[in-house]
This record gives structure tokens, C-alpha cells and sequence, in this order.
């Protein structure tokens, strides 16, 4: 069974900086580009980022992109999301997903981030 | 940016009745490789979305064949038959064509 979980949430002040992480298990993590997902609250989804099955490919929305960095560790089959110069707007649940790629078909079960003084 | 408009915004159905959420992009979602990456999502109240449908029609693992996919270039289709309980929820298409993006949702509700 495939399975993500996302840990690292939490609250955060403004400019400030918090890293998620996820562990993947039940595939092989190394085959399948990874992404990251975000939802404010009662609001709809929105792509954060994606990177290669190497890591050596990476992919931003210009609402993210230079803030936040997404990387892998394939040896520990885990996926993080660095998070810096952090805004309220970024605040919301993030999710980590599988992405074959061009779709995501397993998500984890999300981590809250709170962006507040 | 692909932006994604789903209609309606809400909808209430009856236990097995059919409902039909309808998806527009802003631009064609034929890739250059002649593939069409729309995908359908259900996110059921308090969980994670998951996968119903990819590429236009294709149901996903363990999908039921109640829930139908269906469109080309900017215009798609999802189709639920036999309405049950579970069904309940939001469903956002979304695209992989380009940098992915997602409708705003439609919300689901049994009468």
C-alpha cells in the first residue's frame, strides 16, 4: 500500500522559515517524480512544486518560486519542502504527492502550516 | 497558466441519481506528445484528495465504474451514475498538461 506522511507543520511568524518532510513507503520512492500541493484554508488546491525522480529536474509557481526549494533524499525514500521568507498567504495544508508525472495519484495526509505573528 | 473553470460551483443529488460536474481550460490540454492530462480528484470531508480519473476517461485503481470521464482539448466531463453516500465531497479536475492547476471545486451533497 502506498503511503506518504507529511510531518513538520506548525506555526511560523512571518519571514521565517519551516521545512516539511515526507515519507514515502510501499513504492519505489526513486521511479516516480514527487510534489508538494498546498490548500489554504477553505480554499482549493494549488500546485507548489515538483521535482525529477533524480532531483536533479525542479519545478515552481512563480507564487513560490526563489521562496521555497524542493528536494529528495532516494536512499531515505523522503521528500521536503524548504520554506523560507515565509507569508501569511502561505498559509495553509501541504501536501506531498505522487507524480507519475503530468498527474498525482496518491497524496498523503497533509501538514498544517500557519503563517502568524 | 492553464486556469481551470468548473461548473456548478455546488450540487445536490438525490441517492442514485446522476450528476454531471463540468470542467473548462483556458487552453487546449492536448500535450505535445498527442496525449490529454486531465485528471479528476475527490477530496472527501476531513481527508486528502485522491485520484479518480486521469487522462480524460481513465478510472484510476479501485475506482468505481459508476464515476465516468469524458471531453478533448478544453472541454470535459465527469459523470457520476448511482449516486451512494460516499460519493460526497468536492471534486476538482486538474491539468498536467503544463505547470499543473486546479478548478475551484464543485461540492457534492446527497439530498
Amino acid at each position: 500500500e502506498v503511503q506518504l506522511v507529511e510531518s513538520g507543520g506548525g506555526l511560523v511568524q512571518p519571514g521565517r522559515s519551516l521545512k516539511l518532510s515526507c515519507a514515502a513507503s510501499g513504492f519505489t520512492f526513486s521511479n516516480y517524480y514527487m510534489a508538494w500541493v498546498r490548500q489554504a484554508p477553505k480554499k482549493g488546491l494549488e500546485w507548489v512544486a515538483t521535482i525529477s525522480t533524480s532531483g536533479s529536474r525542479t519545478y515552481y509557481p512563480d507564487s513560490v518560486k526563489g521562496r521555497f526549494t524542493i528536494s529528495r533524499d532516494n536512499a531515505k525514500s523522503s521528500l521536503y519542502l524548504q520554506m523560507n521568507s515565509l507569508k501569511s498567504e502561505d498559509t495553509a495544508t501541504y501536501y506531498c504527492a505522487r507524480a507519475p508525472p503530468y498527474v498525482m495519484d496518491a497524496w498523503g495526509q497533509g501538514a498544517s502550516v500557519t503563517v502568524s505573528s | 497558466d492553464v486556469v481551470m473553470t468548473q461548473t456548478p460551483v455546488s450540487l445536490s443529488v438525490s441517492l442514485g441519481g446522476q450528476v454531471s460536474i463540468s470542467c473548462r481550460s483556458s487552453q487546449s490540454l492536448v500535450h505535445n506528445n498527442g496525449n490529454t492530462y486531465l485528471s479528476w480528484y475527490l477530496q472527501k470531508p476531513g481527508q486528502s484528495p485522491q485520484l479518480l480519473i486521469y487522462k480524460v476517461s481513465n478510472r484510476f485503481s479501485g475506482i468505481s465504474d459508476r464515476f465516468s470521464g469524458s471531453g478533448s482539448g478544453t472541454d470535459f466531463t465527469l459523470k457520476i451514475s448511482r449516486v451512494e453516500p460516499d460519493d460526497l465531497g468536492v471534486y476538482y479536475c486538474g491539468q498536467g498538461t503544463q505547470y499543473p492547476t486546479f478548478g475551484s471545486g464543485t461540492k457534492l451533497e446527497i439530498k
